[in-house]
């Protein structure tokens, strides 16, 4: 069966200083992989997508970075937070289909800058 | 513009009491309509997703209803448990090239009292 992990679960970083969060997927094969974040109060907003390894797609334009260094990691980076970036990040796979309907999330991260 | 709109924002029901919940969407072009609950700090679990010749999907005691003529759908849970307290999520995908895109309502957040 399938998994996703995320880590860390929590993490509290002051502004200005670097991010890196982790996701790795177990048990498929190239799928494409997500990162999502949640504000207080506010519904899921897309940050990346990628369909294959190096391949990054960017939703919205933001100080924060995404790669895939291997067919089941994704990571999410920044160089220097700021206060906005506090939320929750999602990361989620799918089946490399566009036939496939369904998402699946991971845990998420709780990350609040300070 | 895509959107997904979901009422009530918040709802407090008693335990074992039925209630539901609403989603109204302008998404084009409709691919299906997924409702996801998410436990608070807790990555979403999907719980039905209906394509457009769906009128009605039931997973134990969660019916979900899609009327693709009117772009609304409706989320029933019956006889209300404590561990229902959550907030549900509406997202409907829409055809996107390589990848779906989701569109995400922001969710009504439900409590169950006893």
């Amino acid at each position: 069966s399938q998994t996703i992990h995320q880590w860390p679960a929590t993490l509290v970083q002051p502004v200005g200083s670097p991010l890196s969060l982790e996701c790795t997927v177990e048990g498929t094969s190239n799928p494409n992989l997500y990162w999502y974040r949640q504000a207080a109060g506010r519904g899921l907003q897309l940050l990346f997508y990628s369909v294959g390894i190096g391949q990054i797609s960017s939703e919205v334009p933001q100080n924060l970075s995404a790669s895939r260094p291997q067919d089941r990691q994704f990571i999410l980076s920044s160089k220097k937070l700021l206060l906005s970036d506090s939320g929750f990040y999602l990361c989620a796979w799918s089946l490399d289909s566009i036939y496939s309907y369904e998402q699946y999330f991971g845990p998420g991260t709780r990350l609040t800058v300070t | 513009k895509n959107q997904v709109e979901q009422s009530p924002q918040s709802l407090i029901i008693l335990e074992g009491k039925n209630c539901t919940l609403q989603c109204n969407y302008t998404v084009s072009p409709f691919s299906n309509l997924r409702w996801y609950k998410q436990d608070t700090g807790r990555g979403p679990v999907s719980l039905t997703i209906m394509t457009f010749s769906e009128n009605t999907k039931s997973n134990g005691r969660y019916t979900a209803t899609l009327d693709a003529d009117t772009k609304q759908s409706s989320l029933h849970i019956t006889a209300s448990q404590l561990s229902d307290s959550a907030s549900y999520i509406c997202v409907v995908t829409a055809y996107g090239g390589a990848t779906n895109k989701l569109i995400f309502g922001t969710g009504t957040l439900l409590a169950v009292q006893p």
